[in-house]
């Protein structure tokens, strides 16, 4: 059964980068079929889609973060990361990776990891 | 840009009930539309895929319909641990989540 485990500090400085590890156990992430995705959501309230990635280092941004956002994937880990520079409270939220299913007419995210808080504070 | 209206943002319903939320988007989608819900505290979980399609193992009171500008989402007869926020999510284009209905019990 496919897992998805983040990882990552809890608090990060104002104006300082985000970092997070999304670490893929139970199947391989370079598997041709997937993408690999993170999602946020602030609390109490929706989710936005960060980007996604694939095994060979194709990526897709959200435009409203993309000069912030850097994805990236260590196949020889079976894990993908997320970089997000000069944050602000804004970005205070629960990050999520997933599996994404994005071959038309398919484009769904399962399954997710359990999600991981992170706080921007000084 | 594309963009995704959902409704009720809320709703309060008691059990038994027929349940339906609605989606909405900005230009035609074809059938590239799924359906999550999210218990407190936890991820999302895929319902409905491509739409109309349930996910194996769902509970066969979940349903969705609807193709190219609005969708809608059904819960037949609503059940205490339906409790939840639902969303929908596009991928027309990139991905793109609804804004979510938050369903209690009345």
């Amino acid at each position: 059964q496919l897992q998805l485990q983040e990882s990552g500090p809890g608090l990060v400085k104002p104006s300082e980068t985000l970092s997070l590890t999304c670490t893929v156990s139970g199947g391989s992430i370079s598997s041709s079929s997937y993408y690999w995705g993170w999602i946020r959501q602030p609390p109490g309230k929706g989710l936005e889609w960060i980007g996604s990635i694939y095994y060979s280092g194709s990526t897709y941004y959200n435009p409203s973060l993309k000069s912030r956002v850097t994805i990236s994937v260590d196949t020889s880990k079976n894990q993908f990361s997320l970089k997000l520079s000069s944050v602000t409270a804004a970005d205070t939220a629960v990050y999520y990776c997933a599996r994404q299913r994005w071959e038309l007419p398919e484009g769904w995210f399962d399954p997710w990891g359990q999600g991981t808080l992170v706080t921007v504070s000084s | 840009d594309i963009q995704m209206t959902q409704s009720p943002s809320s709703l309060s319903a008691s059990v038994g009930d027929r349940v339906t939320i609605t989606c909405q988007a900005s230009q035609d989608i074809s059938n590239y539309l799924n359906w999550y819900q999210q218990k407190p505290g936890k991820a999302p979980k895929l319902l409905i895929y491509d739409a109309s399609n349930l996910e194996t193992g769902v509970p066969s009171r979940f349903s969705g319909s609807g193709s190219g500008t609005d969708f809608t989402f059904t819960i037949s007869s609503l059940q205490p641990e339906d409790i939840a926020t639902y969303y929908c999510q596009q991928y027309d284009n990139l991905p793109l989540f609804g804004g979510g209905t938050k369903v209690e019990i009345k």
